[in-house]
């Protein structure tokens, strides 16, 4: 059971916009630790798509788009393509595990 | 460019010692701008964060509580390199395991990972 909790899967169809949401708790995404996203593609390793809470890096889309308010980050995708099907991670930090760095459990998108 | 390569043996038996190396090329291992980590994935547990070496001035670790026992973060400056060592496995270590970079908190180079599974 992962610390940071992600819905399973999302889907929506191409063009469509679709938002994975991230939520954690006081001693985490609360506490003022910085949230970051993951895409992860079939048979490859996670890819950093937003870090800082809302910032791309460079070569992301600026499709991709992140938000944090209280003890939650969401990820928003508009316009969604072909490509965006893969799971998508969030990352943060834990003062009740000493600092540990933390997952959410992943989000299947599946675009129909 | 970054790039972390990974070696190191994909079958490992219960009760012994998992190692795995991360190359790097692009940055060093002494860099003080840098942490270098390990993170594995499977089915039942996610990613999970394992640990990480860093040098500021000197050379530091911090390692996740769920296997802090175990586990041997080692920097190897010479190589420009890093390993981890993970002792007393068992099938529950079975996993794809990333070598990884961190910057100022988040991942942005990643390893290709390496697929360990602990069986006799």
């Amino acid at each position: 059971q992962s610390v940071l909790t992600q819905p399973p899967s999302v889907s929506g169809a191409p063009g469509q916009t679709v938002t994975i949401s991230c939520t954690g708790s006081s001693s985490n995404i609360g506490a003022a630790y910085d949230v970051h996203w993951y895409q992860q593609l079939p048979g490859t390793a996670p890819k950093l798509l937003i870090h800082g809470n809302n910032i791309r890096p460079s070569g992301v889309p600026n499709r991709f788009s992140g938000s944090k308010s209280g003890t939650s980050a969401s990820l928003a995708i508009t316009g969604l393509q072909a490509e965006d099907e893969a799971d998508y991670y969030c990352q943060s930090y834990d003062s009740s595990l000493n600092g540990d760095v933390v997952f959410g459990g992943g989000t299947k998108l599946t675009v129909l | 460019q970054v790039q972390l390569q990974q070696s190191g043996p994909g079958l490992v038996k219960p009760s012994q010692t998992l190692s795995l190396t991360c190359d790097i090329s692009g940055d060093s291992v002494s860099s003080t701008s840098a942490a270098w980590n390990w993170i594995r994935q499977s089915p039942s547990r996610g990613l999970e964060w394992l640990g990480r070496t860093y040098y500021r001035s000197k050379w530091y670790n911090d390692y996740a509580v769920s296997v802090k026992s175990r586990i041997t973060i080692s920097p190897h400056t010479s190589k420009n390199q890093f390993s981890l060592q993970l002792n007393s496995v068992t099938p529950e270590d079975t996993a794809l395991y990333y070598c990884t970079r961190d910057l100022g908190g988040d991942f942005d180079c990643w390893g290709q990972g390496t697929l360990v599974t602990v069986s006799s």
